[in-house]
């Protein structure tokens, strides 16, 4: 089955710093990778995803890159705010005879400080 | 557009009980998933429902049951409940199943917090 592993798992920046977080997964099979953002108490919301048929996505201050033959995916996020400050999970999307499953990593908890 | 509702927010059960959970997809969203989601983990697909079948199903035992109703919410049924079943569970809906760009995107409840003791 799928093993997405995501580093670091905490990280800490000075608000308008960037913060980049990385994610490795093992099936070559899989051709989508979102990443979801969790508050304190609050549902995961996904923030961005990307297509295996793309090798970079961006939204404003947040992008995501991706690369097949390494099988890894990053988010970047730019000018940091305090609101931004949260845990961020990647996940890895296997799709195929007529399901799908979602692996999470273990998600990074990032702090943006003042 | 009425997102995806959970219910209950919060419950506390005994070691040996049984629990059920329910879930109601967003509106215009046929297929429900749902995870488990330990403290400081990431949440683990439990499975998923598709015009009221299990389609898909992650490493949980049989003790972990579900359903599908017509109207596309669910129910998630955990059976003589551990300690370690204590956890927050999500649901997460979508459109449809693979092959379409919107059957990728899932949405998530709030929600439930078991409690086991």
């Amino acid at each position: 089955g799928e093993n997405v592993e995501q580093h670091p798992s905490t990280l800490s920046v000075q608000e308008g710093d960037s913060a980049v977080i990385k994610c490795t997964y093992s099936d070559s099979a899989s051709n989508y990778f979102p990443w979801y953002k969790q508050e304190l108490g609050k549902r995961p919301q996904l923030i961005i995803d990307i297509r295996s048929n793309v090798g970079e996505k961006k939204d404003q201050r947040i992008a995501v890159t991706l690369n097949k033959t390494a099988k890894h995916f990053s988010l970047h996020i730019t000018e940091t705010q305090p609101e931004d400050s949260a845990v961020y999970f990647c996940a890895a999307y296997i799709s195929g005879a007529g399901s799908y499953q979602l692996t999470f990593g273990k998600g990074t908890k990032l702090s943006v400080i003042p | 557009d009425a997102g995806v509702t959970q219910s209950p927010t919060h419950l506390i059960k005994t070691r040996g009980q049984q629990v059920t959970l329910r879930c109601s997809p967003k509106s215009g969203h046929d297929t429900v998933s749902w995870y488990q989601q330990a403290l400081g983990q990431g949440p683990q697909f439990i499975f998923q429902y598709y015009e009221e079948e299990e389609r898909q199903r992650g490493n949980f035992p049989d003790r972990f049951s579900g359903h599908q109703f017509p109207n596309y919410s669910s129910e998630l049924n955990v059976n003589a409940l551990l300690l370690g079943d204590s956890a927050l569970y999500l649901c997460a809906s979508s459109l449809g199943l693979a092959g379409f760009r919107s059957a990728y995107e899932q949405y998530f409840g709030p929600g439930t917090r078991l409690t086991v003791t």
